[in-house]
């Protein structure tokens, strides 16, 4: 079965600072990723996904995460934080065929200082 | 605006009391997928379904029931309802299983 680990529940940074979040996924083929951010009180609003080729993705927000197959990861970074980053942000696995859900984390959650 | 669409945002209700909350999907996308989210749980998955079939179940009580109809839109029933079934409640979309799914705003659900 697949599963995720997101190993930070809470991270703080400072404005202007970089950031990675950690992602540990578990599957037996090759998957299907994804970070997803959430503001309090609304909905899962999608950053980037993996599918295949270029290990290195880009997404909206400045966002990029890097798939690295050999230590099962897909971690998030950003090179520069702003204040609007603050949020939850969960990590995802999933992949097409019969019956495949997507598989979230258990989120991190970012604060970031002024 | 993802294009899924849940109503009502929020719901009130006493306990023991049945609800259905409703979801329209993104257009096209034949796939939806509930989820459940609370301050103790966090994002547990409840059920898939694929173009009016049930595909994937997870964490989803006997009391809860859910269905996809041929227009594609799906309902969450909660019956029986419990204090600790006070959660927000996510719909989802996506045009295959496991590829991207887009959430809707969910549905806030307070058991008085």
């Amino acid at each position: 079965a697949q599963s995720v680990t997101q190993p930070d529940i809470h991270i703080t940074v400072s404005e202007g600072a970089s950031l990675e979040l950690r992602c540990n996924y578990s599957y037996g083929a090759t998957p299907y990723l994804f970070w997803y951010v959430q503001s309090p009180g609304q909905g899962l609003q999608l950053l980037l996904k993996y599918f295949s080729g270029d290990t290195l993705v880009q997404g909206i927000k400045g966002f990029e995460a890097e798939f690295k197959r050999s230590q099962s990861s897909f971690n998030l970074r950003k090179p520069s934080v702003h204040w609007s980053d603050a949020a939850e942000y969960f990590c995802a696995v999933g992949a097409t065929g019969g019956g495949n859900k997507l598989t979230f984390g258990t989120g991190t959650q970012l604060k970031v200082e002024l | 605006d993802s294009g899924v669409t849940q109503t009502p945002k929020h719901l009130i209700t006493a306990t023991g009391q049945r609800v259905t909350l409703r979801c329209s999907p993104r257009s096209g996308d034949l796939s939806v997928y509930w989820y459940q989210q609370s301050l103790d749980q966090g994002l547990q998955f409840l059920i898939q379904y694929y173009n009016g079939e049930e595909r994937a179940k997870g964490n989803i009580l006997e009391r809860f029931s859910a269905q996809q109809f041929p227009d594609l839109h799906s309902e969450l029933n909660l019956s029986s309802l419990e204090l600790g079934d006070s959660a927000l409640y996510f719909c989802a979309s996506s045009p295959l299983p496991g590829t991207e799914a887009f959430f809707g705003q969910g549905t806030r659900l307070t058991v008085v």
